[in-house]
C-alpha cells in the first residue's frame, strides 16, 4: 500500500516551453502533497506544500508563478514548470501524506532536462 | 537553521562487511530523525525513524540511535548484502511536518 506515482519519469523540452508533472497517490487519499527538487549530489529541497482544494504554500526563494502547483483532487497534484530554462533542469520528486498521519510516501521522481 | 550533514559517498563495501553511514544534525527543539533509502529507479522509502532522544530505530538489519548529546543519528548494519546497494538519506522532521534531507550517500556492495 501507500504507492505514489509520477508521470512522466523523464522529460526533455526546449527552453521557453512549459512542462507539467503529475503526482498521483494510487491507493490512498492524499490530503497533503509536497514537491521537492534535487540537483546532482545535493539534498532534496522542499519547494512547496499543497493541501487539496487550497493554494500551495511555497518555500522561501521558490517562484510561485514559475512553478505552478495544483492539487485539485485527493489523488492528484500537478507541478507545471512555466517557461522552462536550462537552470530548471533537475530531478523533481513529490510525496503525499494522508490526513491524520505524518508519514510521507514518495514518488519515483521526474527528471527534467531543458535544452 | 535546521540542517543535516551526512558522509559523502560513494561508499563501496564487500558483502557481509559492517556498514556505518554518519549523520549529524542541527535543529531547534526536538526533531524526529529518519533514514530513507532510494533503490535504483524507485522512490524514497522510509527505512527507520526515531522520535526522541535515545530511541533506536531498526529495520531490515539496519539500526540508528538518536543521540541528542552528539546530535547524531548514524546508520549501521552488521552484515551488508548486495541488495542493500542504494542511496541513503538522513533526514529530520521539523515543524509543520516538513522534512529536511541530507545530500544522500550512495552505497555499493560488491559480491
Amino acid at each position: 500500500g501507500a504507492v505514489v506515482s509520477q508521470h512522466p519519469s523523464w522529460v526533455i523540452c526546449k527552453s521557453g516551453t512549459s512542462v507539467k508533472i503529475e503526482c498521483r497517490s494510487l491507493d490512498f487519499q492524499a490530503t497533503t502533497m509536497f514537491w521537492y527538487r534535487q540537483f546532482p549530489k545535493q539534498s532534496l529541497m522542499l519547494m512547496a506544500t499543497s493541501n487539496e482544494g487550497s493554494k500551495a504554500t511555497y518555500e522561501q526563494g521558490v517562484e510561485k508563478d514559475k512553478f505552478l502547483i495544483n492539487h485539485a483532487s485527493l489523488t492528484l497534484s500537478t507541478l507545471t514548470v512555466t517557461s522552462a530554462h536550462p537552470e530548471d533542469s533537475s530531478f523533481y520528486i513529490c510525496s503525499a501524506r494522508t490526513s491524520g498521519r505524518r508519514a510521507q510516501y514518495f514518488g519515483p521522481g521526474t527528471r527534467l532536462l531543458v535544452l | 537553521g535546521d540542517s543535516v550533514t551526512q558522509m559523502e559517498g560513494p561508499v563501496t563495501l564487500s558483502e557481509e562487511a559492517f556498514l556505518t553511514i554518519n549523520c549529524t544534525y542541527t535543529a531547534t527543539g526536538y526533531p524526529s530523525l529518519f533514514w530513507y533509502v532510494q533503490y535504483p529507479g524507485e522512490g524514497l522509502q522510509l527505512l527507520l525513524k526515531a522520535t526522541k532522544a535515545d530511541d533506536k530505530g531498526s529495520n531490515k538489519g539496519f539500526e540508528a540511535t538518536y543521540r541528542k548529546e552528539t546530535t547524531s543519528f548514524h546508520l549501521e548494519k552488521g552484515s551488508v548484502q548486495v541488495s542493500d546497494s542504494a542511496v541513503y538519506f538522513c533526514a529530520l522532521g521539523v515543524r509543520d511536518d516538513k522534512i529536511i534531507f541530507g545530500k544522500g550517500t550512495r552505497l555499493h556492495i560488491l559480491p
